[in-house]
Formats: C-alpha cells, structure tokens, sequence
C-alpha cells in the first residue's frame, strides 16, 4: 500500500484560506468515506482534527473542514492564524483493512 | 482520563532485542484496536500496524510483516511493540494510538517512545 499524495508544502498569510489535498486510489479514499486529518507540531505526537471525511472532533476549531471527491482528499484551513504553522497528514481506511498515511504537508503561516 | 502511556526511550545497538510498551487507562482496554506508527527522522508517518486486545486479532503492514511482532496482555491493558534484532533503520519515534470514538479514526495517541539504534 503506497503512500496517499500531499504536497510537501503550502503557505499562507495570516487570515487567508489555504487548501491541503490527498490523493489515493479507489483501494482507500475513493472506496471509503474514512478519510482523517492529523495536524502535528513539532516533537508532539499527532492529533485528529477531522474524521471520516468531513468531521470535526469535539474541540477542533470551525476554521478546519474536510471534504472528498473521488480518489482526492482535501482540508482546508480557513482564516489562517499562527498556530495552524505544523505538519499536517491525512490517511485513509484501505482494502486490506489497514490504513495509509498521505506524505505529509508543511503549513507556513507567512 | 483516557490515557496512553508509552515506555521511555531506548538507545540499542544493532542486533540487539527491544519490546516498548503503550499502557491504556480510562476506557475498557479490551473493547478498542490500537496501532503503532512509525515516525522516522525528519520523515512521514507510517502505519505499522494493529491489535485488537481481546482476541489479539494483529494486522500488519507488508513493510512490517515478519520485521516486528505486536502483541498485548489485556491483563494489564497493555500493548507492545517487539524487534527480535534491530537494525540502524529502526531509528525512529514509535507511536501507539487508539479509534475510541470511531471505528475507523485514530482520536487518541500516546506521547511517543524514541527508539535510537547505533553501534
């Protein structure tokens, strides 16, 4: 199972929207709506920030939402703000019944 | 609370065996799967793989198949992570994580153990 596809980076300034996309195959995100982000800082451990496509767990800011068409991902980061400067990962439910990680992508806040 | 509590970091030399752990706390240890992930270096995350405690159901990644071996002691409500003889790319940060709230969602993650490996 190869690696789902992100850019390896994006920046923005402060307040803009910047878009982050995901791409697999039919075998993970095109077969399931359990697509999920993670957001991570440095030397901290991962964390959720949307699940099965859309979701925000409870506590995540409204800035963040998810969405999906075909084999592509994408999380979008609406009014950017300094603390959104991280390193962000989908991954998906696949055919094999495990899961796969994107590459990874590097939001800077400009 | 719900908790994960990873063992503490390890330096090891090549070859040697290692077994790091991930305690589970405020939740039924033996309802939920958990899974490791790999983080090497300046690099991406790595699915490794996945238990299920109660019957020790275990999924592997191929990278990872036959390298590692999961396991848990529901007894204790915790999971681990083996090498029978590591290698320099082993060095890595090891996370275990669990899908509480869903079944296809990772929402609660340990703090990470540090796997050093150098002759």
């Amino acid at each position: 199972q190869s690696a789902l596809t992100q850019p390896a980076s994006v920046s923005g300034s402060p307040g803009q929207s910047i878009t982050i996309s995901c791409t697999g195959t039919s075998s993970d995100i095109g077969g399931y709506n359990h697509v999920s982000w993670h957001q991570q800082h440095p030397g901290k451990a991962p964390k959720l920030i949307i699940c099965d496509v859309s979701n925000r767990p409870s506590g995540v800011s409204t800035r963040f939402s998810g969405s999906k068409s075909g084999n592509t991902a994408s999380l979008t980061i609406s009014g950017l703000q300094a603390e959104d400067e991280a390193d962000y990962y989908c991954s998906s439910f696949t055919s094999s019944r495990l899961y796969v990680f994107g590459t990874g992508t590097k939001v800077t806040v400009l | 609370e719900v908790q994960l509590v990873q063992s503490g970091a390890e330096v090891k030399k090549p070859g040697e065996s290692l077994k790091i752990s991930c305690k589970g706390s405020g939740y039924i240890f033996t309802s939920y799967w958990i899974g490791w992930v790999r983080q090497t270096p300046g690099k991406g995350l790595e699915w490794m793989g996945i238990i299920f405690p109660v019957n020790s159901d275990t999924k592997y990644n191929s990278p990872f198949q036959g390298q590692v071996t999961i396991s848990a002691d529901k007894s204790i409500s915790t999971a681990y992570l083996q090498w029978s003889g590591l290698e320099a790319s082993d060095t890595a940060m090891y996370y275990c994580a669990i899908a509480l709230n869903g079944k296809f969602y990772w929402d609660y993650w340990g703090q990470g153990t540090l796997v050093a490996v150098s002759s």
